[in-house]
């Protein structure tokens, strides 16, 4: 079964504060993703990358940014945590070629104080 | 662009009731369809998709006809239960980088 484990279930920081949200998937996935669950709002695509070190933008980078070193870790960084970036953080990967599901981890909900 | 409306929940059933969640869909060519869900507390996982019209998927109960000419992909189950309590997304994908457009979601609740 592909598992997708990401570094936190939970996570408090304060405002101004670098935060480092990791993922990590074990079956060899060409692409990853990064998205936000907020009430109402669903799931908006932050970031994703289809290759080690490639990114692209998703619907909503403002505020992030991310690193991909290596295939099966793909990081998201809030470079100065805001209130507003408080949410549930979710990642994902899918293979690269044709209709694949995406599988996600089970979520970080980070909360900025 | 591409987008996604799921009727807004919460839907609250009874057990063994009969569920309905409607999706519809707007996209340029032809896209392919899903059904995540969410348990409480954990990730999304694929509970059905359909890649053309005309198309049913199902799986554990749950079923959706991919229809082109209504542009819909509404999930049913015949009969629910407790353990189907969850957060259910439609959505989306047009064949761009493996990107899904998601639909806002629906809570199911069930109860006894």
């Amino acid at each position: 079964d592909v598992k997708v484990t990401q570094s936190s279930r939970y996570l408090v920081k304060r405002t101004g504060e670098k935060v480092f949200l990791e993922c990590v998937q074990d079956m060899d996935h060409e692409n990853m993703f990064w998205y936000r669950q907020d009430p109402g709002l669903g799931l908006r695509l932050i970031y994703f990358s289809y290759d080690v070190k490639m990114k692209e933008k998703g619907d909503i980078p403002e505020g992030y940014s991310v690193s991909r070193e290596k295939k099966e870790r793909f990081s998201l960084i809030l470079e100065s945590a805001s209130t507003n970036q408080t949410s549930m953080y979710l990642c994902a990967s899918s293979l690269s070629s044709g209709v694949h599901e995406q599988y996600f981890g089970p979520g970080t909900r980070l909360t900025v104080t | 662009g591409n987008s996604v409306t799921q009727m807004e929940g919460p839907v609250t059933l009874s057990e063994e009731a009969f569920l309905t969640i409607n999706c519809t869909y707007t996209a340029t060519g032809y896209p392919s369809l899903f059904w995540y869900v969410q348990y409480p507390g954990e990730g999304l996982q694929l509970l059905l998709k359909a890649t053309k019209a005309d198309d049913k998927g199902s799986n554990k109960g749950f079923e959706a006809t991919y229809r082109k000419e209504t542009t819909s992909f509404h999930l049913e189950k015949g009969s629910v239960q407790v353990s189907d309590s969850a957060v259910y997304f439609c959505a989306l994908y047009t064949g761009t980088a493996s990107k899904l457009t998601f639909g806002t979601g629906t809570r199911l609740q069930v109860t006894l």
